[in-house]
């Protein structure tokens, strides 16, 4: 079984839907992280995790919601998807306290179209 | 501001050596970190650097210059399989990554 594991692998949706994106792990990693990936922009950072109290924005949190439902589960939301939030989503951890030198573990990735 | 810079595609034939370059500007700094990602797939981790100087493992080393925000990914004995695109990221307790280098490994 993988690391870290999102679900759904793919989605395809409609405009003004709301869409969950849930990401679970059993590296008992503390620090986890939200990702979207888009041709030509690289990685960038949508929410971060530190602990299940903790939620922080990334660089483009708008639009976005967040939940840590425990140590183990992520999940990602779109209120109302629109059609440039499609991309290839990624979730991330890493170990903490000593995350910042630590590398980070993907999951293999949800690819989600908004029509 | 932040930012990382990489070439966008690199060409090399299958058993030659080639270097990546990656140039940083980050807010803050603990180290660097290089991820391999094939086409559709989740990153991997394949280096990190923290001090100045050159990291081996195996046929990839990664090399750092923090008083020049400059860092390299060297592969050696390239294979096919090695083709994918090749992310640096640098920063603090979160890294800002660049957008990739696609390396196409010819035979």
């Amino acid at each position: 079984d993988a690391d870290v594991t999102q679900t759904p692998r793919n989605r395809i949706t409609k405009t003004g839907k709301r869409i969950m994106l849930e990401c679970s792990q059993t590296k008992g990693h503390d620090r986890m992280y939200w990702y979207r990936q888009d041709p030509g922009l690289g990685l960038r950072l949508i929410y971060y995790s530190f602990d299940v109290k903790d939620i922080n924005k990334g660089e483009i949190s708008d639009g976005y919601s967040v939940s840590r439902q425990a140590q183990a589960k992520f999940s990602l939301s779109l209120e109302s998807a629109i059609p440039n939030q499609t991309a290839l989503y990624f979730c991330a951890t890493s170990d903490g306290p000593s995350g910042d030198n630590q590398p980070q573990h993907f999951g293999d990735g949800t690819r989600l179209s908004i029509l | 501001g932040q930012n990382i810079d990489q070439p966008t595609e690199m060409t090399a034939t299958e058993g030659a050596i080639v270097q990546i370059n990656c140039t940083y500007q980050t807010s803050g700094f603990n180290g660097l970190f290089w991820y391999q990602q094939h086409a559709g797939e989740a990153p991997t981790f394949l280096s990190y650097n923290v001090l100045d100087g050159l990291e081996e493992k195996g046929r990839f080393s990664s090399f750092l210059s923090r008083s020049k925000g400059y860092s390299y990914l060297l592969l050696k004995e390239l294979q096919m399989k090695d083709s994918a695109s090749y992310l640096c990221a640098a920063g603090t307790y979160k890294y800002i990554f660049g957008t990739g280098t696609r390396l196409k490994v010819l035979a």
